[in-house]
């Protein structure tokens, strides 16, 4: 079983400032796959970024970056020159590499705010 | 190429109905998972059907089941609705099993009354 946490509940930034989003998770798997997903007031879940476990580098989409620990098994997002609408519902999930049996398993959430 | 489409969008029943919910993947998609998503307990995996094949179950009581058909379009079910049935039911898709990028619809948001 996988279980991943993301202490935030709700984050605040500043339009065009840098925010960094925590995750950390917990797998027996040694090969799995992590995801940012952002919810927006549409509801519709939107894959952000996406990293291989067995890849050292980390992933890169734009202006959003992780930052992957995987000896800490922690894996932060960061949203660089933040913009109006990435103001949205940030979920942290993770999966075994062949999917699992308990399909994608998310974090609570991370609310982000953008300030004006 | 069109999203994965989820309706109804909105649902409202009674206390012991029953309701069905419709999922439609992405053109050649063959992989769809379900998940409820509620303000307690978060995002939880329901099932995933690949190939008209249950292909995992979380940890849900017998009243909500699925299927999938040959065009991979999928359906889920729940009944006896009882009041902590009420949530957003999110459905995905991906081209094989859910472990490489799935694409999620807009969800369809139940009210149990």
């Amino acid at each position: 079983a996988q279980t991943v946490t993301q202490s935030q509940p709700e984050m605040s930034v500043q339009e065009a400032e840098t925010v960094t989003l925590s995750c950390t998770y917990d797998t027996s798997e040694s090969d799995y796959y992590l995801f940012w997903y952002k919810q927006p007031p549409s509801r519709q879940m939107i894959l952000v970024i996406r990293q291989e476990a067995y890849k050292q580098q980390n992933a890169t989409e734009n202006r959003f970056s992780v930052n992957f620990q995987k000896a800490a098994k922690s894996f932060s997002l960061k949203i660089s020159d933040s913009q109006l609408g990435d103001a949205a519902m940030y979920f942290c999930a993770s999966t075994p590499r062949g999917g699992g049996a308990d399909g994608l398993t998310f974090g609570k959430g991370t609310h982000l705010i953008i300030q004006p | 190429k069109a999203g994965v489409t989820q309706t109804p969008r909105y649902l409202i029943k009674t206390r012991g109905q029953q309701v069905t919910l419709s999922c439609s993947p992405i053109s050649g998609h063959r992989s769809v998972s379900w998940y409820q998503q509620t303000p307690g307990q978060g995002l939880q995996f329901l099932f995933e059907y690949f190939s008209e094949t249950q292909r995992n179950k979380g940890n849900f009581p017998g009243r909500f089941s699925g299927r999938q058909f040959s065009n991979s379009r999928s359906e889920m079910n729940v009944s006896t609705l009882e009041l902590g049935d009420s949530a957003l039911y999110l459905c995905a898709s991906s081209t094989t099993v859910m472990n490489t990028e799935a694409f999620f619809g807009q969800g369809t948001r139940l009210t149990v009354v």
